[in-house]
Protein backbone atom coordinates (compact mmCIF):
# COMPACT_ATOMS: atom_id res chain seq x y z
CA UNK A 1 0.00 0.00 0.00
CA UNK A 2 1.09 3.57 -0.89
CA UNK A 3 1.98 5.54 1.80
CA UNK A 4 1.00 8.73 -0.40
CA UNK A 5 -1.21 8.94 -2.84
CA UNK A 6 -2.88 11.82 -4.97
CA UNK A 7 -4.88 11.59 -8.31
CA UNK A 8 -2.53 11.58 -10.88
CA UNK A 9 -4.64 14.07 -13.17
CA UNK A 10 -5.01 15.76 -15.63
CA UNK A 11 -6.79 18.00 -13.74
CA UNK A 12 -8.23 20.82 -16.00
CA UNK A 13 -9.58 24.15 -14.79
CA UNK A 14 -10.33 27.14 -16.35
CA UNK A 15 -8.11 30.57 -15.94
CA UNK A 16 -10.03 32.34 -12.99
CA UNK A 17 -10.84 29.45 -11.21
CA UNK A 18 -10.38 27.52 -7.86
CA UNK A 19 -8.38 24.38 -8.18
CA UNK A 20 -8.58 21.98 -5.64
CA UNK A 21 -5.75 18.83 -5.15
CA UNK A 22 -5.88 16.19 -2.99
CA UNK A 23 -4.15 13.72 -0.83
CA UNK A 24 -4.02 10.87 1.60
CA UNK A 25 -1.24 9.51 3.73
CA UNK A 26 -1.50 6.50 5.66
CA UNK A 27 1.42 7.10 8.54
CA UNK A 28 -1.31 7.95 11.11
CA UNK A 29 1.75 9.42 12.95
CA UNK A 30 3.42 11.57 10.37
CA UNK A 31 4.19 14.86 11.37
CA UNK A 32 4.71 17.64 8.37
CA UNK A 33 2.60 17.77 5.40
CA UNK A 34 4.18 19.78 2.19
CA UNK A 35 2.88 20.69 -1.24
CA UNK A 36 5.36 21.10 -3.63
CA UNK A 37 5.29 22.48 -7.76
CA UNK A 38 7.20 20.89 -10.73
CA UNK A 39 7.05 22.41 -13.58
CA UNK A 40 8.31 20.14 -16.64
CA UNK A 41 11.79 19.65 -16.66
CA UNK A 42 12.24 21.67 -12.77
CA UNK A 43 13.07 20.33 -9.45
CA UNK A 44 10.51 20.42 -7.18
CA UNK A 45 9.74 23.89 -5.48
CA UNK A 46 8.08 24.37 -1.79
CA UNK A 47 4.92 26.33 -1.56
CA UNK A 48 3.40 25.50 1.11
CA UNK A 49 3.84 23.26 4.38
CA UNK A 50 1.40 22.79 7.24
CA UNK A 51 1.56 20.74 10.47
CA UNK A 52 -1.63 21.45 12.51
CA UNK A 53 -5.20 20.96 11.94
CA UNK A 54 -7.48 23.55 9.78
CA UNK A 55 -6.26 25.83 7.11
CA UNK A 56 -3.19 27.62 6.46
CA UNK A 57 -3.12 30.49 3.88
CA UNK A 58 -0.60 32.26 2.05
CA UNK A 59 -2.02 34.33 -1.01
CA UNK A 60 -3.74 32.71 -3.50
CA UNK A 61 -2.76 29.51 -2.01
CA UNK A 62 -4.52 27.44 0.74
CA UNK A 63 -3.71 23.98 2.44
CA UNK A 64 -5.50 22.37 4.64
CA UNK A 65 -4.80 19.62 6.69
CA UNK A 66 -7.32 17.07 8.29
CA UNK A 67 -5.00 14.52 10.86
CA UNK A 68 -8.19 12.30 11.92
CA UNK A 69 -9.11 11.63 8.07
CA UNK A 70 -5.53 11.94 7.15
CA UNK A 71 -5.84 14.05 4.65
CA UNK A 72 -4.36 17.26 3.18
CA UNK A 73 -5.49 19.55 0.31
CA UNK A 74 -4.55 22.75 -1.60
CA UNK A 75 -6.49 24.91 -2.78
CA UNK A 76 -5.47 27.60 -5.54
CA UNK A 77 -7.42 30.70 -5.60
CA UNK A 78 -7.86 32.46 -8.98
CA UNK A 79 -5.83 29.96 -10.73
CA UNK A 80 -3.49 31.24 -14.03
CA UNK A 81 -2.02 29.14 -16.53
CA UNK A 82 0.95 29.79 -14.95
CA UNK A 83 -0.19 27.53 -12.26
CA UNK A 84 0.13 24.39 -14.79
CA UNK A 85 2.56 21.74 -13.29
CA UNK A 86 2.56 18.93 -11.11
CA UNK A 87 2.48 19.02 -7.95
CA UNK A 88 3.79 17.00 -5.23
CA UNK A 89 2.21 16.21 -1.89
CA UNK A 90 4.88 15.19 0.67
CA UNK A 91 4.57 14.03 4.32
CA UNK A 92 7.34 13.61 6.72
CA UNK A 93 6.96 10.43 8.42
CA UNK A 94 6.37 10.28 12.41
CA UNK A 95 9.17 7.96 13.52
CA UNK A 96 11.30 7.47 11.02
CA UNK A 97 13.72 10.37 11.45
CA UNK A 98 13.76 12.65 8.61
CA UNK A 99 12.10 10.54 6.16
CA UNK A 100 10.22 12.53 3.41
CA UNK A 101 8.13 10.28 1.30
CA UNK A 102 6.54 12.11 -1.92
CA UNK A 103 3.32 11.13 -3.82
CA UNK A 104 3.00 10.84 -6.95
CA UNK A 105 1.74 13.97 -8.43
CA UNK A 106 -0.72 15.46 -9.67
CA UNK A 107 -0.68 17.27 -12.83
CA UNK A 108 -2.64 20.42 -13.36
CA UNK A 109 -3.66 22.42 -16.18
CA UNK A 110 -4.63 25.72 -16.12
CA UNK A 111 -6.92 26.78 -19.30
CA UNK A 112 -6.62 30.68 -20.56
CA UNK B 1 21.95 32.36 -0.94
CA UNK B 2 23.05 29.91 -3.29
CA UNK B 3 20.91 27.16 -3.06
CA UNK B 4 21.51 23.27 -3.61
CA UNK B 5 24.58 22.71 -6.46
CA UNK B 6 23.99 19.55 -8.31
CA UNK B 7 26.64 18.16 -11.41
CA UNK B 8 26.32 18.03 -13.75
CA UNK B 9 23.34 18.49 -15.23
CA UNK B 10 23.04 15.94 -18.11
CA UNK B 11 25.13 12.54 -18.03
CA UNK B 12 24.46 10.14 -21.25
CA UNK B 13 26.49 7.13 -20.63
CA UNK B 14 27.11 3.40 -21.85
CA UNK B 15 25.88 0.52 -19.98
CA UNK B 16 28.49 -0.98 -17.69
CA UNK B 17 30.43 2.33 -16.81
CA UNK B 18 30.90 4.35 -13.93
CA UNK B 19 29.00 7.56 -12.93
CA UNK B 20 29.15 10.02 -10.35
CA UNK B 21 26.98 12.44 -9.28
CA UNK B 22 27.97 15.30 -7.46
CA UNK B 23 25.76 17.53 -5.11
CA UNK B 24 26.55 20.74 -2.40
CA UNK B 25 24.08 20.97 0.15
CA UNK B 26 22.84 24.76 1.22
CA UNK B 27 25.41 26.03 3.74
CA UNK B 28 24.12 25.58 7.07
CA UNK B 29 22.03 22.61 6.14
CA UNK B 30 22.96 19.48 8.13
CA UNK B 31 20.93 16.76 6.08
CA UNK B 32 21.12 15.63 3.05
CA UNK B 33 19.26 13.67 0.65
CA UNK B 34 18.89 11.83 -2.43
CA UNK B 35 16.22 11.30 -4.37
CA UNK B 36 15.44 8.88 -7.76
CA UNK B 37 12.54 10.18 -10.00
CA UNK B 38 10.98 8.46 -12.85
CA UNK B 39 7.40 8.34 -14.85
CA UNK B 40 6.86 4.91 -13.13
CA UNK B 41 7.75 5.17 -9.80
CA UNK B 42 8.09 9.10 -8.70
CA UNK B 43 10.19 10.36 -6.18
CA UNK B 44 12.05 8.02 -4.05
CA UNK B 45 14.04 8.49 -1.42
CA UNK B 46 17.59 6.47 -1.78
CA UNK B 47 19.42 7.75 1.48
CA UNK B 48 20.28 10.38 3.48
CA UNK B 49 22.83 12.07 5.46
CA UNK B 50 22.84 13.90 9.38
CA UNK B 51 26.06 15.91 9.54
CA UNK B 52 27.57 13.75 7.17
CA UNK B 53 26.79 10.56 8.84
CA UNK B 54 24.50 8.22 6.70
CA UNK B 55 20.72 7.51 8.53
CA UNK B 56 19.00 5.42 6.07
CA UNK B 57 20.20 3.64 3.12
CA UNK B 58 17.59 1.95 2.64
CA UNK B 59 16.25 3.26 -0.12
CA UNK B 60 19.47 2.51 -2.13
CA UNK B 61 18.29 -0.41 -4.82
CA UNK B 62 21.54 -2.32 -4.69
CA UNK B 63 25.07 -2.81 -4.69
CA UNK B 64 26.00 -0.91 -7.41
CA UNK B 65 24.78 2.59 -5.74
CA UNK B 66 27.21 4.34 -2.99
CA UNK B 67 27.15 7.60 -1.95
CA UNK B 68 29.46 9.18 0.73
CA UNK B 69 29.28 12.63 2.16
CA UNK B 70 32.78 13.12 3.51
CA UNK B 71 32.44 16.58 4.81
CA UNK B 72 29.67 19.07 5.02
CA UNK B 73 29.14 20.80 1.78
CA UNK B 74 30.17 17.76 -0.51
CA UNK B 75 28.51 14.34 -1.44
CA UNK B 76 28.15 11.85 -4.23
CA UNK B 77 26.16 9.37 -5.44
CA UNK B 78 27.78 6.81 -7.59
CA UNK B 79 26.63 3.88 -9.67
CA UNK B 80 29.24 1.58 -10.88
CA UNK B 81 28.23 -0.58 -13.08
CA UNK B 82 25.24 1.38 -14.50
CA UNK B 83 22.69 -0.21 -16.01
CA UNK B 84 19.57 1.26 -18.47
CA UNK B 85 17.13 0.58 -16.10
CA UNK B 86 19.03 3.52 -13.82
CA UNK B 87 18.28 5.80 -16.49
CA UNK B 88 16.17 8.56 -14.34
CA UNK B 89 16.63 12.67 -12.67
CA UNK B 90 18.23 12.43 -9.92
CA UNK B 91 17.95 15.11 -7.43
CA UNK B 92 20.16 16.29 -4.19
CA UNK B 93 18.11 18.00 -1.51
CA UNK B 94 19.49 19.40 1.62
CA UNK B 95 17.55 20.64 5.22
CA UNK B 96 18.15 22.20 8.35
CA UNK B 97 16.77 19.71 11.04
CA UNK B 98 13.51 21.67 12.79
CA UNK B 99 10.98 19.13 13.87
CA UNK B 100 7.96 19.79 12.81
CA UNK B 101 9.36 22.70 10.57
CA UNK B 102 12.00 20.92 8.40
CA UNK B 103 12.17 21.34 4.66
CA UNK B 104 13.54 20.15 2.01
CA UNK B 105 15.12 22.04 -0.75
CA UNK B 106 15.91 20.60 -3.64
CA UNK B 107 18.80 21.17 -6.51
CA UNK B 108 17.82 21.40 -9.93
CA UNK B 109 19.02 17.70 -10.47
CA UNK B 110 21.07 15.24 -13.01
CA UNK B 111 19.70 13.82 -15.98
CA UNK B 112 20.67 10.45 -16.42
CA UNK B 113 20.53 8.39 -19.48
CA UNK B 114 22.21 5.06 -19.86
CA UNK B 115 22.24 3.49 -23.09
Amino acid sequence: QKEVEQNSGPLSVPEGAIASLNCTYSDRGSQSFFWYRQYSGKSPELIMFIYSNGDKEDGRFTAQLNKASQYVSLLIRDSQPSDSATYLCAVKLGNYGQNFVFGPGTRLSVLP
Amino acid sequence: DAGVIQSPRHEVTEMGQEVTLRCKPISGHNSLFWYRQTMMRGLELLIYFNNNVPIDDSGMPEDRFSAKMPNASFSTLKIQPSEPRDSAVYFCASSRPSGKGEKLFFGSGTQLSVL
